[in-house]
């Protein structure tokens, strides 16, 4: 799920259904990511975050999947409804000369068909 | 509290103006962050303080983009002299802490024509 430029990858879906929007990491390093949902015309906000010493963290709806071996990054968004129609970022943290810091991905489009 | 609120939400103005946007973080963040948005870049971090010090400003464009934190309420990003490639949207964002999950405001769109 990486922006590569004007086009953003955009994930279909039926609403009910569940979603599954993926992210390739690029630090081996990184320890800390967060997934952020952005919402037209809103800045990004929170979703769910996961550490490194872990492979998969549930909230309400959602679930983070950490895959290091691969670097790679998933976030399941279970019986998808119309509100989850979004721009969705995956994060990830670390530490380099200027301290800890936070890394973008390009962002992933979620349409929800009611 | 309110999160992170910043003004003005909209901002149009001719090429070669001074625009400054403003920016007041979550209260008891010691980490403020300012991004730019565009199609075509993504998300870029700008500059970022901690306790009121700039720590990283690599992201800075240019000369024509300066930021400030006078107080640990209140930061501002200045673009002067400012262009039209200028134009995308502005966050500012605080944090706990180093590394930690950033709070976002609600952007400001900026127009440069």
């Amino acid at each position: 799920g990486e922006s590569v430029g004007l086009h953003l990858p955009t994930l279909s879906v039926q609403e009910g259904d569940n979603s599954i929007i993926n992210c390739a990491y690029s630090n081996s390093a990184s320890d800390y990511f967060i997934w952020y949902k952005q919402e037209s015309g809103k800045g990004p906000q929170f979703i769910i975050d996961i550490r490194s010493n872990m492979d998969k963290r549930q909230g309400q709806r959602v679930t983070v999947l950490l895959n290091k071996t691969v670097k790679h990054l998933s976030l399941q968004i279970a019986a998808t409804q119309p509100g989850d129609s979004a721009v969705y970022f995956c994060a990830e943290n670390f530490y380099n000369n200027a301290g800890n810091m936070l890394t973008f991905g390009g962002g992933t489009r979620l349409m929800v068909k009611p | 509290d309110a999160g992170v609120i910043q003004s003005p939400r909209h901002e149009v103005t001719e090429m070669g103006q001074e625009v400054t946007l403003r920016c007041k973080p979550i209260s008891g963040h010691d980490y403020l962050f300012w991004y730019r948005q565009t199609m075509m870049r993504g998300l870029e971090l700008l500059i970022y303080f901690n306790n009121n010090v700039p720590i990283d400003d690599s992201g800075m464009p240019e000369d024509r983009f300066s930021a400030k934190m006078p107080n640990a309420s209140f930061s501002t990003l200045k673009i002067q002299p400012s262009e039209p490639r200028d134009s995308a949207v502005y966050f500012c964002a605080s944090s706990s802490g180093s590394g930690e999950k950033l709070f976002f405001g609600s952007g400001t769109q900026l127009s440069v024509l």
